[in-house]
């Protein structure tokens, strides 16, 4: 099956630095791209829709200059989260369709995120 | 914003029995899709059914869909230790489209 990875799978930082997040469709293309949060025992809450060749589409309550979103190509989401603080500490994880199967949807493992 | 509910919230059983989850929305659906979730890990998806059905399998999983209800059943049968995980409702309001999660249900198989 599709395969949709992320990098780094676990960073660890302290309060005020930047972190890129990847997101990567390994074997298909994804126009569209998906980033959530989740906090511990909690559910998945969609931050903002990654859009290949266009600005991302953010959630209400999602500041758009915190997380930098860039969809470079067919292949590739990166979120930022700049100025890390303590609070933004959480499990990231993308998750993508693919082109002419959209009713499916591929997740990648998730960034575990802690922030100093 | 969540809008699915999913109960129960945690649920703890004996390995061979079945498990059920429920999980209700509240907007019109396109789809509605089961995932699992081990700790600290992705998601894997489990099983789509569309708003047109009303009962999907795919082997020792069921899934029942009632739109007129807004609510969605997953059945684990014969469960087994490994089974053990949380499992997610996700609502699909268009093809293809943003997903909305439930509350998710932990499921605990004791062996």
């Amino acid at each position: 099956g599709a395969v949709v990875s992320q990098h780094p799978s676990r960073v660890i930082c302290k309060s005020g630095t930047s972190v890129k997040i990847e997101c990567r469709s390994l074997d298909f293309q994804a126009t569209t791209m998906f980033w959530y949060r989740q906090f511990p025992k909690k559910s998945l809450m969609l931050m903002a829709t990654s859009n290949e060749g266009s600005k991302a589409t953010y959630e209400q309550g999602v500041e758009k200059d915190k997380f930098l979103i860039n969809h470079a190509s067919l292949t590739l989401s990166t979120l930022t989260v700049t100025s890390a603080h303590p609070e933004d500490s959480s499990f990231y994880i993308c998750s993508a369709p693919q082109v002419g199967l959209p009713d499916t949807q591929y997740f990648g493992p998730g960034t575990r995120l802690t922030v100093l | 914003s969540q809008q699915g509910e999913e109960d129960p919230q945690a649920l703890s059983i004996q390995e061979g029995e079945n498990a059920t989850m429920n999980c209700s929305y509240k907007t019109s659906i396109n789809n509605l899709q089961w995932y699992r979730q081990n700790s600290g890990r992705g998601l894997v998806h489990l099983i789509l059914i569309r708003s047109n059905e009303r009962e999907k399998h795919s082997g020792r999983l069921r899934v029942t869909l009632d739109t007129s209800k807004k609510s969605s059943s997953l059945l684990i049968t014969a469960s087994r230790a490994a089974d053990t995980a949380s499992y997610f409702c996700a609502t699909d309001a268009t093809s293809g489209s943003r997903l909305t999660f439930g509350e998710g249900t932990q499921l605990t198989v004791n062996p």
